[in-house]
């Protein structure tokens, strides 16, 4: 079974609006990881939080992380429609192991 | 880009036959990891490598089998190829517990 699950599974938009994911997991993690899939793509990193962070910035995304709910979500500001892409968050509670959910599709209307 | 290379990238098989994937990494990292990815199940771990010869099954395992020879190679091979392995796969690469460099995928399809 899935470790993470997001939260739409899809998500439509308008350019310059504000895109907003959820990731609810449930066992114990050392750190969430939010990517990115381009269609037909490999995935790409998009950035990291680790289990005693709560909150974390990069570029145009912000994520939070609730441990007590076991949840995270993922902001993307002033959305592009080069945004549009599927978005994946995975939990890692060691090494051996990165469990992605089932991500949640982005389009971003021009 | 990270470097890591998977091949092919597309191939067409049929039902019964082995089929084998390679992943290929310049970066040196200890840890290696086979993904499927089908709709309407983001990405399920079919089988992971934590170094030489030690691997371990993930949540997809049963039909796949997998050898690590050398760190820069990780093999997937499936034994006897079944429609119900017609899938996208995927293998990834991490140095620790930290983020994941992903290959460009390998499309195949099982007739």
């Amino acid at each position: 079974s899935q470790q993470g699950e997001e939260d739409p599974q899809a998500l439509s938009i308008q350019e310059g609006e504000n895109a907003t994911m959820n990731c609810s997991y449930k066992t114990s993690i050392n750190n969430l990881q939010w990517y990115r899939q381009n269609s037909g793509r490999g995935l790409v990193h998009l950035i990291l939080i680790r289990s005693n962070e709560r909150e974390k910035h990069s570029g145009r995304l912000r994520v939070t992380l609730d441990t007590s709910k076991k949840s995270s979500s993922l902001l993307i500001t002033a959305s592009r429609a080069a945004d549009t892409a599927s978005y994946f968050c995975a939990t890692s509670f060691s090494a051996r192991q990165l469990t992605f959910g089932s991500g949640t599709q982005l389009t971003v209307l021009p | 880009d990270a470097g890591i290379t998977q091949s092919p990238r597309h191939k067409v098989t049929e039902t019964g036959t082995p089929v084998t994937l390679r992943c290929h990494q310049t970066e040196n990292h200890r840890y290696m990891y086979w993904y499927r990815q089908d709709p309407g199940h983001g990405l399920r771990l079919i089988h992971y490598s934590y170094g030489v010869k030690d691997t371990d099954k993930g949540e997809v395992s049963d039909g796949y089998s997998v050898s690590r020879s050398k760190t820069e190679d990780f093999l997937l091979t499936l034994e006897s190829a079944t429609s119900s392995q017609t899938s996208v796969y995927f293998c990834a690469i991490r140095s620790g517990d930290t983020e994941a460099f992903f290959g460009q995928g390998t499309r195949l399809t099982v007739v």
